[in-house]
């Protein structure tokens, strides 16, 4: 069965920082798909991005760049220079081909201090 | 992305009532959806999948019973929280599978969720 982990429960910094958000997960399946969501407190789910397995290029948009490396099952998330509305609760999910349904981690919350 | 829609965005009903959450794919047509729950200040959990025209698929320690989900057509599907307790009060959030075949290509797209409040 697949799993995700995010270890960093809560995080917070000052705005301009840049921060890490690290994802680790665990499937057994050749093609998955890994994905970053934003919630703010409306509760909505924002999607960030969606990686294939098979892509293990690194993405920037904008303030926002994901790490994925397939060697140590990770798919880390920075934001640059940080600002307050990127305060929110963010998670990463995974999707395996073969069953379709997403598992998520446990989230992460993000606090940006003016 | 494509569009999910979910109503009412927010209900508050008496303990032993009965609550239908709808969940609807307003621009594509859904083979699966998915159903899950957050309780404050924790992650999503899937609570059961339901392919169109037949039963849902529940995960383990989810009552099928409780939690109805009927899943009659391409574009819609609901969720009948039965005999609802305070201990079901949640964030519950649909998701849409769009069909292989169609624009979106088998992505998958969430609504807005419904927060369920049991007194």
């Amino acid at each position: 069965a697949q799993k995700v982990t995010q270890a960093q429960t809560e995080i917070s910094v000052v705005e301009k920082e840049d921060v890490t958000l690290d994802c680790v997960y665990e499937t057994r399946d050749t093609t998955y798909y890994l994905f970053w969501y934003k919630q703010p407190p409306s509760g909505e789910l924002v999607f960030l991005i969606r990686r294939n397995s098979f892509d293990e290029q690194n993405e920037i948009s904008g303030r926002y760049s994901w790490n994925f490396q397939k060697s140590t099952s990770s798919f880390n998330f920075t934001i640059t220079a940080s600002q307050v509305v990127d305060s929110a609760v963010y998670f990463c999910a995974l999707s395996e081909a073969g069953n379709n349904d997403m598992r998520f981690g446990a989230g992460t919350r993000l606090t940006v201090k003016p | 992305g494509a569009v999910v829609s979910q109503h009412p965005s927010w209900v508050i009903c008496k303990s032993g009532t009965s609550v239908k959450i709808e969940c609807r794919s307003l621009d594509f047509q859904a083979t699966t959806m998915f159903w899950y729950r957050q309780f404050p200040k924790q992650s999503l959990m899937l609570m059961a999948t339901s392919n169109e025209g037949s039963k849902a698929t529940y995960e383990q320690g989810v009552e099928k019973d409780k939690f109805l989900i009927n899943h009659a057509s391409l574009t819609l599907s609901t969720l009948t929280v039965t005999s609802a307790h305070p201990e079901d009060s949640s964030f519950y959030i649909c998701s849409a599978r769009a069909a292989p075949s169609g624009r979106w290509l088998d992505e998958q797209f969430f609504g807005p969720g419904t927060r369920l409040t049991v007194l």
